[in-house]
């Protein structure tokens, strides 16, 4: 079993719309979360973080993490073109963490 | 903010040649990761580094080796290059503590391919 299981996609979206981006984790004593998102041809920049469980707002971005079933989410609001990447998911100890395989996001003008 | 360099974004070798990929962070970071990426597979560790001249295997370690002689530099190198390390190699630095610095910042990636 991966340590990290996150949907490929793709997924395609009209602009304004909601978007749902999970993962789920087998690791019980994880207890950084984070989210990244990547552009074509880019490396990943860190787009929400969240250390234990609960959720964290940014913006149009919710981060949520379940930790009693194993869960994260990321939430985007009002979703614009300019959204439209990959996602990855990641999580882990003080250590190191594992990332998830990623979710491509097309939103739709 | 943390800017995490890598000295090439796209390199071609051939196979059996020795490759060095530079990466350098301008903030004082002690923690460094090498990972590669493929479609499908994501992002995978080769190696870490907490401090100078100290380093860790990560999950696929096999054919690759690094350096750290300055905190600000780390280097990965590719024995004897081979057609499956043809991959995309990010390089990422890691703040101490557990805030936001805790998060990973990424370079640009190299765009390795070997003939």
């Amino acid at each position: 079993q991966k340590e990290v299981e996150q949907d490929p996609g793709p997924l395609s979206v009209p602009e304004g719309a909601i978007v749902s981006l999970n993962c789920t984790y087998s690791n019980s004593a994880f207890q950084y979360f984070m989210w990244y998102r990547q552009y074509s041809r880019k490396g990943p920049e860190l787009l929400m973080y969240t250390y234990s469980s609960g959720n964290k707002e940014d913006g149009r971005f919710t981060a949520q993490v379940d930790k009693s079933s194993k869960y994260i989410s990321l939430f985007i609001r009002d979703s614009q073109p300019s959204d439209s990447a990959t996602y990855l998911c990641a999580t882990g100890g003080y250590q190191k963490v594992t990332f998830g395989t990623g979710t491509k996001l097309q939103v739709i003008p | 903010d943390v800017k995490v360099t890598q000295s090439s974004r796209y390199l071609v070798k051939r196979t059996g040649e020795k490759v060095f990929l530079e990466c350098v962070q301008d903030m004082d970071h002690e923690n460094m990761f090498w990972y590669r990426q493929d479609p499908g597979l994501g992002l995978r560790l080769i190696y870490f580094s907490y401090d100078v001249k100290m380093k860790e295997k990560g999950d696929i370690p096999e054919g690759y080796s690094v350096s750290r002689e300055k905190k600000e530099r780390f280097s990965l190198i590719l024995e004897s290059a081979s057609t499956n390390q043809t991959s995309m190699y990010l390089c990422a630095s890691r703040g101490p503590g557990t805030g936001r610095t805790y998060g990973y910042t990424f370079g640009s990636g190299t765009r390795l391919t070997v003939v």
